[in-house]
């Protein structure tokens, strides 16, 4: 069964400082895998979204990496600001899974200080 | 302006009372689904379906019932079974396919009082 984790829990950076974000996963047999933002109390914001062909996406100050072969993908969050405080959680689409379905990791909570 | 929307943004259920979450997407994914989230556990789910009249039951579909009559609507009932129903319910849609971005909406949190 595939188990998604994503370590550390809780992130906390002064403003300006590169994140870095983990995402690892257990089996390599994957559709996709996706990123995704959630402000406290309101739904998934979709940030990056990395075919299980690709080694990377960007998008802004945004960069997702995926390494399938050891199970891991990174999101780097550049220059971060406050307004980045947010949980951030990794999904992936497992091929075993029917009907696409995300098995999701635990999230890390990222506050970015002023 | 495409999008999930589920309403109500918060529910309170009464002891023994089914109750229905509604989502509704503009975005003709064929593809809908129910998560529930609990604080440290992470996102589980409940249906979903990839057409419509038809739907399956994910990790967690014990006391929960849903249908899928129309593409645009997917609604989520919360039945009287469901012994320990206060979490948030978030709803997502994706086209088919395996390379296919999920969308969620702003979630709904259902509290028992």
């Amino acid at each position: 069964k595939q188990e998604v984790t994503q370590i550390p829990a809780a992130l906390s950076v002064p403003e300006g400082e590169n994140l870095v974000l983990n995402c690892s996963f257990t089996d390599s047999a994957i559709y996709n895998l996706q990123w995704f933002r959630q402000d406290p109390g309101k739904g998934l914001t979709s940030l990056l979204l990395i075919q299980s062909s690709q080694r990377e996406q960007t998008s802004g100050r945004l960069n997702a990496s995926l390494d399938k072969s050891s199970g891991r993908s990174t999101l780097y969050i550049a220059a971060s600001q406050p307004g980045d405080s947010a949980t951030y959680l990794c999904a992936v689409i497992p091929i075993k899974a029917a009907g696409n379905k995300l098995t999701f990791g635990g999230g890390t909570r990222v506050l970015v200080k002023p | 302006d495409g999008g999930i929307t589920q309403s109500p943004k918060y529910l309170f259920r009464k002891e023994g009372q089914n109750v229905t979450l509604s989502c509704e997407q503009n975005l003709n994914h064929d593809a809908m689904y129910w998560y529930r989230q609990d604080p440290g556990q992470g996102l589980r789910l409940i249906y979903y379906s990839q057409i419509v009249n038809d739907f399956q039951k994910g990790d967690i579909a014990e006391g929960y019932s849903v249908s899928r009559e129309k593409k645009e609507s997917f609604p989520l009932t919360v039945t009287s079974a469901q012994k320990n129903p206060t979490a948030f319910y978030l709803c997502a849609s994706s086209e088919q396919g395996m390379n296919t971005e999920a969308f969620f909406g702003q979630g709904t949190r259902l509290t028992v009082v």
